[in-house]
């Protein structure tokens, strides 16, 4: 079983929609969850982090985690063109030798104008 | 200030062949990690340093050896290159707990092994 699990799309929304990314995890010691966001041929970045339950914004992302359910998700109001890539979740777990992270296997995202 | 660098950006190598990839960051950070990417598997890690001098195996460690030469640099060596390890790999360097252990990758290598 894959440690962090995502839909692997591809997922397709309208410009101004709401895109909705989610992520499931298998291991409840896990203790932060991050997003990345990665465009064709580039390495990721970074959109959020998130680590207590509920919701955290900037701007026009939202993070939601629930860590009873072992959800993460990731809301993009107002979806741009430039929003279109392959987004990543990660969960960090703290391990002997220190802090390992497993990725999702990325989930497309298309943004139609 | 130029976050995290790797080279080379591109490598074919014959089966059998060896060679080290390179990856240095400036920002002081002392975590670092390296991961391969293949299509439909995402992201793994192959080997981290939680700190100058340890080094600690990952998900995928078989094929690899790692050397943290100092704070700033990281090393992926590959003793005898096989078709199985074609893909991209990228450094990563992790900031500290009160940054929110955010990651920040370099622009990957990709290498292809005939």
């Amino acid at each position: 079983q894959k440690e962090v699990e995502q839909n692997s799309g591809p997922l397709s929304v309208p410009e101004g929609a709401i895109a909705s990314l989610n992520c499931t995890y298998s291991d409840r010691g896990s203790q932060s969850f991050f997003w990345y966001r990665q465009y064709s041929g580039k390495s990721p970045e970074l959109i959020m982090s998130i680590y207590s339950n509920g919701d955290k914004e900037d701007g026009r992302f939202t993070a939601q985690l629930n860590k009873a359910s072992q959800y993460v998700s990731l809301l993009i109001r107002d979806s741009q063109p430039s929003d279109s890539a392959t987004y990543l979740c990660a969960a960090r777990w703290l391990r002997w030798g220190g802090n390992q992270f497993y990725f999702g296997t990325g989930t497309s995202l298309t943004v139609i104008p | 200030n130029a976050g995290v660098t790797q080279t080379p950006k591109f490598q074919v190598l014959k089966t059998g062949q060896s060679m080290t990839l390179q990856c240095a960051q400036d920002m002081n950070h002392n975590s670092m990690y390296w991961y391969r990417q293949d299509p439909g598997m995402g992201l793994r890690l192959i080997y981290y340093s939680a700190s100058e001098g340890t080094t600690d195996k990952g998900e995928v460690p078989n094929g690899y050896n790692v050397s943290r030469l100092n704070k700033r640099e990281f090393s992926l060596r590959l003793e005898s290159a096989a078709p199985s390890q074609t893909s991209v790999y990228f450094c990563a360097s992790r900031a500290p707990a009160q940054s929110s252990y955010e990651q920040y990758f370099g622009p990957g290598t990709r290498l292809t092994v005939t």
